[in-house]
């Protein structure tokens, strides 16, 4: 699996916008960009995910750079609730087993 | 709809002793998958099932961990005999399909499992 790249921790003052990065330089062309996030206490949870094309749900946007050679997810309103750590993980076409890095701590300041 | 339940939540065992670790998918999830977190290590991947089919255990560090999903329904991680470096949480997560990258998994809450 490829490698994601992400800063240790980021901190964000809260109803203000969020933008993690995170590199993949080495991704592949069948390569999903995925995010999941953890709560305190919690297991993994799914926020986002993309190919090639922005994406939107309800939780994010996610920004892929037309190399594909990084992505940005964006918080538009960070609550204190989207404390977390964030994860940049890439999933093959094929892929099953998620890889997790170290993932961007997320502190929201109120 | 139910999420992913593992039981229990937390679990303190001394060293030698066996541990069995439950999970229950969401219902209709073929696909069953085994995490865990060491002390001060990141989230690693043990093992997945598509119903009762080991489809990749590359993640399983030794023979001292089994994993069955008998039925293909609910799986069990028993840990015999459990050594201090079995400390940490350890995660179940489902999925309908396998195959693809598409789709996400859902993340159970966890066993915190401490080995004394």
């Amino acid at each position: 699996d490829a490698k994601t790249t992400q800063p240790n921790s980021m901190e964000s003052n809260e109803e203000e916008p969020v933008h993690l990065p995170c590199n993949h330089s080495t991704i592949s062309g069948t390569d999903y960009i995925h995010w999941y996030r953890q709560l305190p206490s919690q297991g993994p949870e799914y926020v986002i995910h993309g190919l090639t094309s922005n994406v939107n749900n309800r939780m994010a946007s996610l920004a892929i750079a037309e190399d594909r050679k990084s992505s940005t997810l964006i918080l538009h309103r960070a609550t204190l609730r989207d404390a977390a750590v964030y994860y940049c993980i890439l999933r093959g076409e094929y892929g099953n087993k998620l890889v997790f890095g170290a993932g961007t701590i997320l502190r929201v300041k109120s | 709809e139910a999420g992913v339940t593992q039981f229990p939540s937390h679990s303190v065992i001394e060293k030698g002793q066996t541990v069995t670790l439950r999970c229950d998918p969401i219902s209709g999830h073929d696909n069953l998958y085994w995490y865990r977190r060491v002390m001060g290590k990141e989230i690693k991947f043990l093992l997945h099932f598509v119903k009762e089919s080991k489809q990749d255990e590359s993640g399983m560090p030794n023979n001292r961990f089994l994993a069955e999903r008998t039925g293909g329904t609910y799986s069990t991680l028993k840990v015999q005999p459990a050594e201090l470096e079995d400390s940490g949480v350890y995660f179940c997560a489902s999925s309908p399909f396998s195959g693809t990258g598409l789709y996400e998994q859902y993340f159970g809450p966890g066993t915190r499992l401490t080995v004394t």
